[in-house]
């Protein structure tokens, strides 16, 4: 079982739709939760960064993290053709000695116009 | 645009053989982090340098190295290479610990 789960997808959804994507996670030492989106091809974007429980909004977006159920969410409003993407979560421990990233598998998006 | 930049973009060699992909990260970081990306294993850590020196370690065969240089470039080195190295390769810098951007990525085609 891998350390991080999240449903591949493919999502396809109507513009202006309200998209859910969510990552379980089994480790408890995760501290950090990121969401990164992902075009074809390209490098991973950072889109979301929390480290605590409850919710964080940024423009469109919201990521949600619940730590005793370990499961993380991002939330997109108002969903565009150009959201269409690869999303990946990924967390990380606290560690001094480094936060390497574990990622989730990723869920590809299609919002249809 | 991260401002990492990775270099080069495509990359396409024959078993057995040696490549070098370079890192650039972005200015003022000091962290320089290595990701795999295949189809099979997703995105998966490599390793970090901070300021030079190796910091983390995670799934890199021994046939892989890296280093990072004093201009804080740098370099990851895949030798004696197989067919199931082929994937996408990013670099990604940090400044903290915490957010780490990511660069363009590198293709590497092995046949």
């Amino acid at each position: 079982q891998k350390e991080v789960e999240q449903d591949p997808g493919p999502l396809s959804v109507p513009e202006g739709a309200i998209v859910s994507l969510n990552c379980t996670y089994s480790n408890s030492a995760f501290q950090y939760f990121m969401w990164y989106r992902q075009y074809s091809r390209k490098g991973p974007e950072l889109l979301m960064y929390t480290y605590s429980s409850g919710n964080k909004e940024d423009g469109r977006f919201t990521a949600q993290v619940d730590k005793s159920s370990k499961y993380i969410s991002l939330f997109i409003r108002d969903s565009q053709p150009s959201d269409s993407a690869t999303y990946l979560c990924a967390m990380s421990p606290y560690n001094n000695a480094g936060n390497m990233l574990t990622f989730g598998g990723g869920t590809r998006l299609m919002v249809k116009p | 645009d991260s401002g990492v930049t990775q270099t080069p973009k495509h990359l396409i060699t024959a078993t057995g053989q040696r490549v070098t992909l370079r890192c650039s990260p972005r200015s003022g970081d000091l962290s320089v982090y290595w990701y795999q990306q295949s189809l099979d294993q997703g995105l998966q850590f490599l390793i970090q340098y901070y300021n030079g020196e190796e910091r983390a370690k995670g799934n890199i065969l021994e046939r892989f190295s890296a280093q990072q240089f004093p201009d804080l470039h740098s370099e990851l080195n895949l030798s004696s290479l197989e067919l199931g190295d082929s994937a996408l390769y990013f670099c990604a810098s940090s400044l903290d610990s915490d957010t780490q951007y990511f660069g363009p990525g590198t293709r590497l085609t092995v046949l």
